[in-house]
């Protein structure tokens, strides 16, 4: 059966300081991986999805940027965390035969 | 633009009642239908996926119907208990290849005992 998991769990960082959160997915090749960020009282927002080794598509513009090294691997970077950085950051992948989407346990980023 | 709400934001009920949460979407030209589970902290658990040939899905307690021509989904619990208590998020993907759902911004249920 397929998996994804996202680490760290949680992550206090001061401001200015770099991010990269990860996340790999298991039992699934080539899937559809996805970044989306929730904020306090606010939907669910999408950062990125990748449709492959590279390929990367941005929704927002931010200073955040996303990595796909390798099939079944997702990384969310920044160089520089701002406040309104902080959210609780979830990585999907989407596949099988009906396409169904399904979500990582999330990562609660504070920037402090 | 294809837009997702979800009424009512939040609900409380006594244990035991049925409830209907509501989805409504503006594009009708749908490929499929997702509702979420959250629970506070965690990520989004997948309940039932409804194809655009579906009418419903159902699973446990839980049964999800699909009105395309209204642009209508409900999700209809059934003897709702406290640990149904969470958010609950419905999904849409278009067709036309589009990578990418539009998510509603989900409903709070609170299931007092």
């Amino acid at each position: 059966s397929q998996t994804i998991h996202q680490w760290p769990a949680t992550l206090v960082q001061p401001v200015g300081s770099p991010l990269s959160l990860e996340c790999t997915v298991e039992g699934t090749s080539n899937p559809n991986l996805y970044w989306y960020r929730q904020a306090a009282g606010r939907g669910l927002q999408l950062l990125f999805y990748s449709v492959g080794i590279g390929q990367i598509s941005s929704e927002v513009p931010q200073n955040l940027s996303a990595s796909r090294p390798q099939d079944r691997q997702f990384i969310l970077s920044s160089k520089k965390l701002l406040l309104s950085d902080s959210g609780f950051y979830l990585c999907a992948w989407r596949g099988g035969g009906y396409n169904e989407q399904f979500f990582g346990p999330g990562t609660r980023l504070t920037v402090l | 633009k294809q837009e997702v709400t979800q009424i009512p934001a939040a609900l409380s009920v006594p244990e035991g009642e049925n409830l209907v949460l509501n989805c409504s979407f503006t594009d009708s030209a749908i490929y499929n239908l997702q509702w979420f589970r959250q629970d506070p902290g965690k990520g989004l658990t997948s309940l039932l996926l409804i194809q655009s040939s579906q009418r419903e899905q159902t699973s446990g307690r839980l049964n999800a119907s699909l009105d395309k021509s209204s642009g209508r989904s409900t999700l209809y619990i059934a003897a709702s208990q406290p640990g149904d208590s969470a958010t609950y998020l419905c999904a849409v993907r278009l067709k036309g290849g589009s990578y990418i759902p539009t998510f509603g911004r989900g409903t709070s249920l609170i299931v007092h005992p």
